[in-house]
């Protein structure tokens, strides 16, 4: 069973508006949770990653947040450009010493001008 | 600047032709890693290699072998790539876990396809 369970699972939106997408986890322990943008034909490239004690992170017009304790995070977009359209990635380490990785399915963006 | 470069972007082959692809970076990481990505879905990770000690995952097809000579290169060897092969391949690297953020810094990917 997934341990990354991401919503909705591909959304649009018109250029400029804001949009959320949403992260549910049962990954434990918990090291930290990153989210990933990925362009079609290209490898993810990271956004955010956030530890247990983080509860919002920013990176340009891309703002995460997390709540450990109902293991749930969110990725909001403002302002929503054309080069937003993408697939987003949850990623949740676990703090074992393994480092395989539990990936959401992603939430694909399209952005409509 | 690239961190993480995979070679070739995309490579075609042929039903059970050996082929190998090839991952190298200029970030000194001790990890490197190596997945596969089918359409529409999450990367699935193949191995990984903490400096010279090779980390299979349990469901990783034999088909499916790597070499890293040094920190900076990592190949990855399919023997008799299938059709089910085709796919996405994905090199990455990163810290080891307890030494500063382990985030890790994917490749452009290498896009296979099996004729």
């Amino acid at each position: 069973k997934n341990q990354v369970e991401q919503s909705p699972q591909s959304l649009i939106i018109l250029e400029g508006k804001n949009c959320t997408l949403q992260c549910n986890y049962t990954v434990s322990p918990f090291s930290n949770l990153r989210w990933y943008k990925q362009d079609t034909g290209r490898g993810p490239v990271s956004l955010t990653i956030m530890t247990f004690s983080e509860n919002t992170k920013s990176n340009g017009r891309y703002t995460a947040t997390l709540d450990a304790d109902t293991k749930q995070s969110s990725l909001h977009i403002t302002a929503s450009q054309l080069s937003d359209s993408a697939s987003y990635i949850c990623v949740v380490s676990g703090k074992s010493n393994d480092y395989k990785l539990s990936f959401g399915a992603g939430t694909t963006v399209t952005v409509r001008a | 600047d690239a961190m993480v470069i995979q070679n070739p972007r995309y490579q075609v082959t042929q039903f059970g032709k050996p082929v190998t692809l090839s991952c190298s970076q200029t970030l000194n990481h001790n990890v490197m890693y190596w997945y596969q990505q089918k359409s529409s879905q999450a990367p699935k990770l193949l191995f990984h290699y903490y400096d010279k000690d090779f980390n299979n995952e349990a469901d990783t097809p034999d088909n499916f072998q790597s070499r890293r000579p040094n920190t900076s290169f990592c190949f990855l060897d399919i023997r008799s790539p299938g059709l089910g092969d085709a796919a996405m391949y994905l090199c990455a690297t990163s810290r080891p876990k307890g030494q500063g953020e382990d985030i890790q810094y994917f490749g452009a990917g290498t896009r296979l396809s099996v004729l």
